[in-house]
């Protein structure tokens, strides 16, 4: 069974871009998870989707945006990106919608460099 | 809000030494606990897990227990191994307020172990 599967794996950009990444669950999962791992700061939750809709949003700017297909595939969008912005971008998938036992299954990540 | 804190690092052992990494939580409610760890290079895999006060989650000689009366989750290993070298995180998942489940991780533990 494959995993969670994330592109690009690196990414470089200069401030004030836009960039775009994605991430493909699990085949049979239907929840994905956004979460930035920014150096030092451990991870933080970004974004949840399931079943297409967005469910649940972290403490972030407007300017971090996403959405989820009707295959469950997600994109993560970020607009006007400031130095602050570099760092690792975790994807997760789940089986269960929103319960608590269920087990996030983490994609490899991109790695976001803005200069 | 949640949140979970974890014993700074790095933590650095001679093989076969005993490990223990320290884990406490607030949460509201009955929160499922779990320890995720990140290899270098690559993203999260669940390490172990528990759901409910006194459960004991274990996996590849890691254990880690549910208190409820101290809100831990400390992680334990009797004889580590240099192939055990990562980061460790622990984990809550809970409901938010508007019933929906946020995962809240630690910042991580870098474990390097040196033969």
């Amino acid at each position: 069974e494959a995993g969670v599967t994330q592109s690009p794996t690196h990414l470089i950009k200069t401030r004030g871009q836009q960039v775009t990444l994605r991430c493909s669950p699990i085949s049979g999962h239907t929840s994905v998870y956004w979460y930035q791992q920014a150096l030092g700061l451990g991870l933080q939750f970004l974004l949840w989707y399931d079943e297409g809709e967005e469910r649940n949003r972290g403490n972030f700017p407007p300017r971090f945006s996403g959405r989820q297909f009707p295959n469950y595939s997600s994109e993560l969008n970020v607009n006007a990106l400031e130095l602050e912005d570099s760092a690792l971008y975790l994807c997760a998938s789940s089986l269960v919608r929103g319960q608590l036992t269920d087990t996030q299954y983490f994609g490899p990540g991109t790695r976001l460099t803005v200069l | 809000g949640d949140s979970v804190t974890q014993m700074e690092g790095p933590v650095t052992l001679s093989e076969e030494a005993f490990l223990t990494i320290n884990c406490t939580y607030t949460a509201t409610g009955y929160p499922s606990l779990f320890w995720y760890v990140q290899y270098p290079g690559e993203g999260l895999q669940l390490l172990l897990k528990a759901t409910k006060a006194d459960d004991k989650g274990s996996n590849k000689g890691f254990e880690a227990t549910y208190r409820k009366e101290t809100t831990s989750f400390h992680l334990e290993k009797g004889s580590v191994q240099v192939s055990d070298s990562a980061v460790y995180f622990c984990a809550l998942s809970a409901s938010d307020s508007g019933g929906y489940q946020k995962v809240t991780f630690g910042t991580g533990t870098k474990l390097q172990v040196i033969p």
